[in-house]
């Protein structure tokens, strides 16, 4: 039982270079997640998926797009990637709230982003 | 917007003694959430509570959570090293469609 699970875990980046991040989910949950977590920062939400076709911004959303072309994965795209998103990124998904009993938030295992 | 605040955010205590995390948030909501995360590692689901006076406890860890005064507390009873991590909590916004997180509080638990 995969979960939640994130590629690459690790890269290290140029300034500029753009790169993807995959999530893929095996849990049939409708909501996905993208997080950034920095020191002291705690998590911070870049964007999410309500379902299929469909993004939404979160807390910072800025130097990052989203695609949700298949229920089960959710790309993360930097297109000229800084070195300010030098970060740890983590991937989430859920079923919403009130669906079932499945309360809760199940977590990949992070893509840890250098950028030079 | 949805602010989540925990203290302390720096504990270091030694083994065999009690405390508690607090986590304030300002927004009204009804689930709260706290995980724990190792080192270089993921974050582990503690406890889900759903409702104003709900009390859920595992081991050394007990958690509780007060709707009306928007407060959650984390109490470590007996702390061990094993403890030794830093715990989040965080609150499902009103439309209850994504997280928001406190700073996390990071816990050392000295022999």
């Amino acid at each position: 039982n995969a979960g939640v699970t994130q590629t690459p875990k690790f890269r290290v980046l140029k300034t500029g270079q753009s790169m993807t991040l995959l999530c893929a989910q095996d849990m049939n949950h409708e909501y996905m997640y993208w997080y950034r977590q920095d020191p002291g920062m705690g998590l911070r939400l870049i964007h999410y998926s309500v379902g299929e076709g469909t993004t939404a911004k979160g807390e910072v959303p800025d130097g990052y797009n989203v695609s949700r072309l298949k229920k089960q994965n959710f790309l993360l795209g930097l297109e000229s990637a800084a070195p300010s998103q030098t970060s740890v990124y983590f991937c989430a998904s859920s079923y919403p709230v009130g669906q079932g009993f499945n309360y809760g938030y199940t977590f990949g295992s992070g893509t840890r982003l250098t950028v030079v | 917007e949805l602010k989540v605040e925990q203290n302390p955010l720096f504990l270091s205590m030694q083994e065999g003694k009690n405390y508690t995390i607090y986590c304030n948030y300002s927004t009204t909501s009804d689930r709260l959430y706290w995980y724990r995360q190792d080192p270089g590692k993921s974050l582990e689901s503690l406890f889900v509570l759903l409702s104003n006076g709900a009390v859920k406890q595992e081991g050394r860890l007990m958690a509780s959570l007060d709707t009306k005064a928007r407060l959650s507390t984390l109490h470590i009873t007996a702390a061990v090293h094993d403890l030794s991590a830093t715990y989040f909590c965080a609150v499902d916004g009103a439309s209850g469609s994504r997280l928001t997180f406190g700073e996390g509080t990071q816990l050392t638990v000295n022999p």
